[in-house]
């Protein structure tokens, strides 16, 4: 099955600077990259995701970046501010049949005022 | 719209006792999820349902059981409680298997001594 491989499990950064979350997959059938943003005490929350037609997708201060031929993809927040501060977790599936994500293990993102 | 409601939001329970978590949609969606969420192991899948009456096993399903009597309703079930199965539970929902984004309740915190 797929295994998602994500880092850093903790990223501190000051406000205003960036910062880049990265992932590896290990099946080359998955197809569909999605991220979550999980706040205390709530559910994750899909900000961005990202199919394997396209190599970069932003949405504001947010991107995602994909590279197929190397099984990685990555997350990047720019000008960031503390509300940008949570767990953030990539995922990974293939698109066939009944397929379901596979998470990685998520990174606390702490940004310091 | 409520969403994705669970429901208790936390519960303690001895060695051997069982119990039943409720998640309810109201997006009429098809597809829908319990996960469990382990620090340092991110978001694994425990069982699921592609439709009213269907269940199946996801990567972590010993131990639980599932129904989908109704389309609205996903139920967790514990049959005997173990404390390996402290941990904080999520059920989440998605319109169809092709990918749609996955909308997450907000947790259940459960404790086993």
């Amino acid at each position: 099955g797929e295994n998602v491989e994500q880092h850093p499990s903790t990223l501190s950064v000051q406000e205003g600077d960036s910062a880049v979350i990265k992932c590896t997959y290990s099946d080359s059938a998955s197809n569909y990259f999605p991220w979550y943003k999980q706040e205390l005490g709530k559910g994750p929350q899909l900000i961005i995701d990202i199919r394997s037609n396209v190599g970069e997708k932003k949405d504001q201060r947010i991107a995602v970046t994909l590279n197929k031929t190397a099984k990685h993809f990555s997350l990047h927040i720019t000008e960031t501010q503390p509300e940008d501060s949570a767990v953030y977790f990539c995922a990974a599936s293939p698109n066939s049949g009944y397929s379901t994500l596979t998470f990685g293990k998520g990174t606390m993102l702490l940004v310091s005022p | 719209n409520a969403g994705v409601t669970q429901t208790p939001k936390f519960r303690v329970l001895k060695t051997g006792q069982s119990m039943t978590l409720l998640c309810a949609q109201d997006m009429n969606h098809e597809y829908m999820y319990w996960y469990r969420q382990d620090p340092g192991m991110g978001l694994r899948l425990i069982h699921y349902s592609v439709g009213e009456g269907t269940t199946a096993k996801g990567e972590v399903p010993d131990g639980y059981n599932v129904s989908r009597l109704k389309k609205q309703n996903f139920l967790l079930g514990l049959e005997s409680a173990a404390p390996s199965q402290t941990s904080v539970y999520f059920c989440a929902s998605s319109y169809a298997g092709d990918n749609s984004p996955l909308h997450f309740g907000n947790g259940t915190r459960l404790t086993v001594t």
